[in-house]
């Protein structure tokens, strides 16, 4: 099974500022993904992180607000961007080898 | 549009008390369905895939059933490190990604000692 990292673990800002988390895999994937995991609702996919192409989105989410980076196999970065006290969120990265993994979540807190 | 219901929201147990929980879905083509045990703080850990009606799979006290409607996590015997919320999701053959997974809320299980 694939072993996710991410970086920051937790994070606290203001308003208008933005963040990149970091999410790195033990071992070349073809697939990562990311997610939101918002207090009582469903994981929701952001988008899926493509190597050598542009992220595709879900209805809902757009690249200006999530910008995402896969620069090799074995990494990528969401930007939360002009954040707002409705994107304190937990952030969660994901991988598909064989089945899809999670990364531990980065837990945002805008203020 | 992929639908994930699971039931109930929250269930507590005494220890060896077994119990079932719920996952419904509606999907236009089935190509997986899945269970995650999270716990607090941490990102959802992969417990099973069931591919097709029928099928069964077995992890140490939890058993996984799917028919083409609904699934079921059978706790046989629970323990306190069995406390944790519970997710399912599925992965349907529509929409863009071929590996997107549409998640229920989850089942918060927590198991006395």
């Amino acid at each position: 099974s694939a072993v996710i990292s991410q970086k920051p673990s937790r994070d606290i800002c203001q308003r208008g500022t933005s963040l990149t988390i970091q999410c790195q895999v033990d071992s070349q994937v073809t697939m990562m993904f990311w997610y939101r995991q918002q207090p009582g609702q469903s994981l929701t996919l952001i988008a899926t992180a493509n190597q050598g192409s542009e992220a595709t989105y879900e209805s809902g989410f757009v690249i200006d607000k999530f910008p995402i980076s896969r620069p090799n196999l074995t990494f990528s970065t969401l930007t939360v961007s002009n954040m707002s006290p409705e994107d304190s969120s937990i952030y969660l990265c994901s991988a598909t080898q064989h089945e899809q993994y999670f990364g531990p979540g980065t837990r945002l807190t805008v203020t | 549009e992929d639908q994930v219901t699971q039931s109930p929201e929250a269930l507590r147990l005494q220890e060896g008390e077994s119990s079932s929980l719920n996952c419904s879905y509606t999907v236009s083509g089935l190509r997986g369905l899945f269970w995650y045990r999270q716990d607090p703080g941490k990102g959802p850990e992969f417990l099973f895939t069931l591919y097709s009606a029928g099928e069964e799979k077995e992890k140490e006290r939890l058993k996984a059933t799917l028919t083409k409607k609904e699934s079921f996590l059978h706790i046989t015997a629970p323990k306190p490190e069995d406390s944790a919320t519970y997710l399912c999701a599925v992965q349907g053959t529509s929409g863009g990604s071929n590996y997107k997974l549409t998640f229920g809320k989850g089942t918060l299980l927590t198991v006395n000692p």
